[in-house]
């Protein structure tokens, strides 16, 4: 059964840089026949937002509006994918969801989420 | 990018009764590369329909997804308890991914 935890700190500081990782189980992230891996976001009381994705190959992709400060990167050999979102401000406090990318660019598998609030 | 706008904000239903939820894209989505998403408070998003018609895995027959172009369509044929709850659809094309802002199903 494939699942997702992300993992990392709850709170960060203003200007400083949120890092989060995804553990993946249940399938290789390195698999030839691999998937794309998302992470989402959403603010409290809010929609959802699209962060970005990386494929088992390495490529990525980012959203616009947050491509100057997001970096997802991949570790296959702990079989898990990270984000990295640099220049926080309180905009940036949200649940962070990391999730699997199946047909169509629907959303198949996510993570429970975590709660990152940006406050000094 | 393309903006979805789910229409109503709010449905006030009761159980047992048909939930029409609108998805309207600001431009033609290819490949009809629409997703429902059920999310109730504290939890994560489940996926319900991907490709705008085709139900996930687990995920009962009363759930069904219509549409193509710029309109697309969820329907709850008939409401039980527990599909209380927000609904967001998702889009992929042009290389970007939108979701709509949410419609939220409400017990009347």
């Amino acid at each position: 059964q494939l699942q997702l935890q992300e993992s990392g700190p709850g709170l960060v500081k203003p200007s400083e840089t949120l890092s989060l990782t995804c553990t993946v189980s249940g399938v290789s992230l390195s698999s030839s026949s691999s998937y794309y891996w998302a992470w989402i976001r959403q603010p409290p009381g809010k929609g959802l937002e699209w962060i970005g994705n990386i494929y088992y190959s390495g490529s990525t992709y980012y959203d616009p509006s947050l491509k100057s400060r997001v970096t997802i990167s991949l570790d296959t050999s702990r079989n898990q994918f990270s984000l990295r979102l640099s220049s926080v401000t309180a905009a940036d406090t949200a649940v962070y969801y990391c999730a699997r990318v199946s047909t169509g660019w629907s959303l198949d598998y996510w993570g429970q989420g975590t709660l990152v609030t940006v406050s000094s | 990018e393309i903006v979805l706008t789910q229409s109503p904000g709010t449905l006030s239903l009761s159980p047992g009764e048909r939930a029409t939820l609108s998805c309207r894209a600001s431009q033609s989505v290819s490949n009809s590369y629409l997703a429902w998403y059920q999310q109730k408070p504290g939890q994560a998003p489940r996926l319900l329909i991907y490709v705008a018609s085709n139900r996930a895995t687990g995920i009962p027959d009363r759930f069904s997804g219509s549409g193509s172009g710029t309109d697309f369509t969820l329907t709850i044929s008939r409401l039980e308890p527990e599909d209380f709850a927000v609904y967001y659809c998702q889009q992929y094309g042009g290389s970007t991914v939108t979701f709509g802002q949410g419609t939220k199903v409400e017990i009347k």
